[in-house]
């Protein structure tokens, strides 16, 4: 079963508007991090946001919040008043602590978000 | 502020030539990762190193080899180049200890690899 799911390949949304990103995930482990990265199409990662797994509140990064959902292991990527710049590949990744001896990040297959003007 | 840095950024190799890619990091960060990117996935972890003379697989390590000589440096070699590992390809680096805000994954700015 895969760890990551990113359901969908690509979304447009209308400049100005709100748009969500969905991400579900999969672990037995109870403490666990979640990240979302933005890659433009110049092609480097960028660190969005982080949510831990004991976090009792939803992360925030100025237009970035992530709608985490413990029991259903979902972690929504939620983007508010779109900008063109927002237009990129946009990943969602987990990292566990003991799914290697590096903590290393699995990621999903990503969200093409189009930010329509 | 260099961050991650990677060497080379675009590089087209014939089936069979060998080469390395040179990651960098100045950021004193003890685990270091190579992944790979093909169209339409994320991102695969090939090799890892938790430390200096150190490395590990991952996920997708046939046909690449890793050293790690030096704190601040991760090479991956490809002895034999073929069109399968034509590929973008993420150098990463972070601290050990518990996972926070603070210990996220920093990422190179990638290195296109075509292989012919």
């Amino acid at each position: 079963a895969q760890k990551i799911t990113q359901t969908q390949p690509g979304m447009f949304v209308q400049e100005k508007e709100a748009v969500t990103l969905d991400c579900t995930y999969d672990t037995s482990d109870q403490s666990y991090g979640l990240f979302w990265y933005k890659q433009p199409s110049s092609g480097e990662m960028i660190f969005l946001i982080y949510q831990g797994s004991y976090d009792e509140q939803n992360a925030t990064e100025g237009r970035y919040s992530l709608n985490f959902q413990k029991a259903r292991k979902s972690a929504n990527l939620v983007i508010s008043a779109s900008q063109l710049g927002d237009s990129a590949m946009y990943f969602c990744a987990m990292r566990e602590p003991y799914s290697g001896s590096a903590r290393q990040l699995t990621f999903g297959s990503g969200t093409q978000l189009t930010v329509l003007p | 502020n260099a961050g991650v840095t990677q060497t080379p950024k675009f590089r087209v190799l014939k089936t069979g030539q060998s080469m390395t890619l040179l990651c960098a990091q100045d950021m004193n960060h003890e685990y270091m990762y190579w992944y790979r990117q093909d169209p339409g996935m994320g991102l695969r972890l090939i090799h890892y190193s938790v430390g200096e003379g150190t490395t590990a697989k991952g996920e997708v390590p046939d046909g690449y080899n890793v050293s790690r000589l030096k704190k601040q440096n991760f090479l991956l070699g490809l002895e034999s180049a073929a069109p399968s590992q034509t590929s973008v390809y993420f150098c990463a680096s972070s601290f050990p200890g518990l996972m926070s805000s603070g210990n996220t994954i920093y990422f190179g700015e990638g290195s296109w690899l075509t292989v012919v």
